[in-house]
């Protein structure tokens, strides 16, 4: 049982360069979140998807696209990398439905610098 | 909107002491609370939530906190700090109608020898 996993581990990127986040989760969680994290801000929610075939804005979405591939996986896509992308990015699962021992479980990261 | 405040950035131990780490949350219907625990380059864990079914809550490692409601706070404790302990701590609050979790910016513990 891996949990949550993301590939890369480790990105570089040049300006204006595109790449997709993977993420895969095998509890079989109808949510998954992307977060992007970056010191003193904490994490960020950038996107969400509450259920297979739904997504939705979090605070930070711009500049970033996403798809519910499936039930068990969530990508993020940065179609035009910018240096204010560079960041850890965490992806995340839930069981939700809204239950009261809905916990959020998460990948590794995945560290990103965009020169 | 939710929001988590956690006091102090950087809180500094000694080997055997208390750690007391701060967190206050605004919501507007009763919340479901979580502490997690990032190690260096690691993702984060969960350290205990809250959930209503008892306001003290004990989690792994030795960890616990408590919910107040007078105080919309849930700050977290461990008698005796480790080396080991030595992590950045997030607290973040979900309400009971959401689907999003809202995470406060951390507050990196060190332990000192």
């Amino acid at each position: 049982n891996a949990g949550v996993t993301q590939t890369p581990k480790f990105q570089v990127l040049k300006t204006g360069q595109s790449m997709t986040l993977q993420c895969a989760q095998d509890m079989n969680h109808n949510s998954m979140y992307w977060y992007r994290q970056d010191p003193g801000m904490g994490l960020r929610l950038i996107y969400y998807s509450a259920s297979e075939g739904t997504t939705d804005k979090g605070e930070v979405p711009n500049g970033y696209n996403v798809s519910r591939l499936n039930k068990r996986e969530f990508s993020l896509r940065l179609e035009s990398a910018a240096p204010s992308q560079t960041s850890v990015y965490f992806c995340a699962s839930s069981p939700t439905s809204g239950g009261s021992t809905d916990t959020q479980y998460f990948g590794p990261g995945t560290r990103l610098t965009v020169l | 909107a939710q929001s988590v405040t956690q006091l102090g950035s950087h809180v500094s131990v000694s080997e055997g002491a208390l750690v007391l780490l701060r967190c206050n949350y605004s919501s507007s219907v009763p919340p479901y609370l979580f502490w997690y625990v990032q190690y260096p380059n690691q993702g984060l864990q969960l350290l205990l939530k809250y959930t209503s079914a008892a306001t003290l809550v004990k989690g792994i490692n030795g960890f616990e906190a408590e919910f107040k409601k007078s105080e919309t706070s849930f700050h977290l404790t461990k008698p005796t700090a480790h080396m080991s302990d030595a992590a950045e701590y997030f607290c973040a609050v979900r309400t009971n109608t959401g689907n999003q979790f809202y995470f406060g910016t951390g507050t990196s513990l060190t332990v000192i020898p």
